[in-house]
């Protein structure tokens, strides 16, 4: 039982490239979550879904993606990266009923 | 809406001292509560929550919190801190619907030998 998974852990992107973070969660969850921490900010909310197939904006969507075609994973979309996205963007999920969620290990994306 | 403070950014202790991460929040609805912890280069784990019943909760490692109505506060105790316990503890809400947290800015305790 893996949790939650991010892939990559790391990454560098230059101004305008794009690129998808893939979370996974093998606990049957429904509800799945886009985070970014930045220093001194705590974890604001990017995108949810409360099942598969649907989305929706969090507290700050502006230029990110999101699609959840299957229960088990959540991708996160940058069209276009702006060194603004420069982050550690975190992925939780948690079961229906439930208040508690689990949270990957990160992701650290550097946009220069 | 619903937010939360956490009024120290900063704490810094010795190793054994009592400690006490401060955190308030606001809701205009039933409050659901919770603390997580984040180790150095780590994801964010449980530490303790708060959603109905006596209002002092006790979490792992020692940890405990009071829920506070009348002051709309959260406090996260721990009588003798250790090394390990060096992190950044962040204090969360959820209310009305229960799907999504209100996270505070972190709080970075260090615990110094």
């Amino acid at each position: 039982n893996a949790g939650v998974t991010q892939t990559p852990k790391f990454r560098v992107l230059k101004t305008g490239q794009s690129m998808t973070l893939l979370c996974a969660q093998d606990m049957n969850h429904e509800y799945m979550y886009w985070y970014r921490q930045d220093p001194g900010m705590g974890l604001r909310l990017i995108h949810y879904s409360v099942g598969e197939g649907t989305t929706a904006k969090g507290e700050v969507p502006d230029g990110y993606n999101v699609s959840r075609l299957k229960k088990q994973n959540f991708l996160l979309g940058l069209e276009s990266a702006a060194p603004s996205q420069t982050s550690v963007y975190f992925c939780a999920s948690k079961q229906g009923g439930n208040y508690e969620q689990y949270f990957g290990p990160g992701t650290r994306l550097t946009v220069t | 809406a619903q937010s939360v403070t956490q009024l120290d950014s900063q704490v810094p202790v010795f190793e054994e001292a009592p400690v006490e991460l401060r955190c308030n929040y606001s809701s205009s609805v039933s409050v659901y509560l919770f603390w997580y912890v984040q180790y150095p280069n780590q994801g964010l784990q449980l530490l303790l929550k708060y959603l109905s019943g006596s209002t002092l909760v006790k979490g792992i490692n020692g940890f405990e919190a009071e829920f506070n109505k009348s002051q709309t506060s959260f406090h996260l105790r721990k009588p003798s801190v250790h090394i390990s316990d060096t992190a950044e503890y962040f204090c969360a809400v959820s209310g009305g619907s229960n799907y999504k947290l209100t996270f505070g800015k972190g709080t970075l305790l260090t615990v110094n030998p």
